[in-house]
């Protein structure tokens, strides 16, 4: 699985877009960009992927450049609850019940600000 | 709806010992997968299983194994405890085609 580079922490405050980066400069064709979060002494929480096109659900917004080799969760209006670390995997598609392991980094710290 | 149920939420084991901590997925989900993270860490994979079978395997010794029964339910157990096995045991359970739910967790603690 390509290697994922996220900045450590990041401030945003309430109401506003949060908008977390992730690069992934050696994806290949066939992988795709996962995001979880995880809120503190909590498992980690399945948010939204993605292969190329832009993908939007109930949570969140997942923009991935043209050439694929970065993304950016948006989430549109934080909340105090959106407070949590936020992991970019990226892997082969899940399917087929193969080896399905998610290899998480060290992800992003978001802490939103009342 | 039931989410992923782990068991028991926290123990206390002394070096040496062996623990087995349970999991049971949501109803319909057949895989099943466990997952290792010490403070300050992202989690790591340690097995996955399906129908029973297991399909793969993270970088883990052999002190640790796991196995999946008819109903999908699964346990991880490990042998002789270190310190350093002192961490918090995901569980998680997928459908064909979504991502994974995850489970609480089971707070090891290692004396």
């Amino acid at each position: 699985d390509a290697k994922t580079t996220q900045p450590p922490s990041m401030d945003c405050a309430e109401g506003r877009a949060a908008n977390l980066p992730c690069n992934h400069s050696t994806i290949s064709g066939n992988e795709y960009v996962y995001w979880y979060r995880q809120i503190h002494s909590q498992g980690p929480q399945y948010i939204i992927h993605g292969l190329k096109n832009n993908e939007t659900n109930e949570m969140a917004s997942l923009i991935i450049t043209e050439d694929r080799k970065s993304s950016t969760l948006i989430l549109p209006h934080a909340t105090l609850r959106d407070t949590a670390v936020y992991y970019c995997i990226v892997r082969v598609a899940i399917s087929n019940f193969g080896n399905e392991k998610l290899t998480f980094g060290t992800g992003t710290r978001l802490t939103i600000i009342p | 709806d039931a989410g992923v149920t782990q068991s028991p939420t926290h123990l206390i084991k002394t070096r040496g010992q062996h623990v087995t901590l349970r999991c049971s997925p949501i109803s319909g989900h057949k895989s099943v997968s466990w997952y290792q993270q010490v403070l300050g860490q992202g989690p790591q994979f340690i097995f996955q299983y399906y129908e029973k079978e297991e399909r793969g395997r993270g970088n883990f010794p052999d002190r640790f194994s796991a196995r999946q029964f008819p109903n999908y339910s699964s346990e991880l157990n490990v042998n002789a405890l270190l310190l350093g096995d002192s961490a918090l045991y995901l569980c998680a359970s997928r459908l064909q085609g979504v991502g994974y739910t995850f489970g609480s967790g089971t707070r090891l603690t290692v004396v």
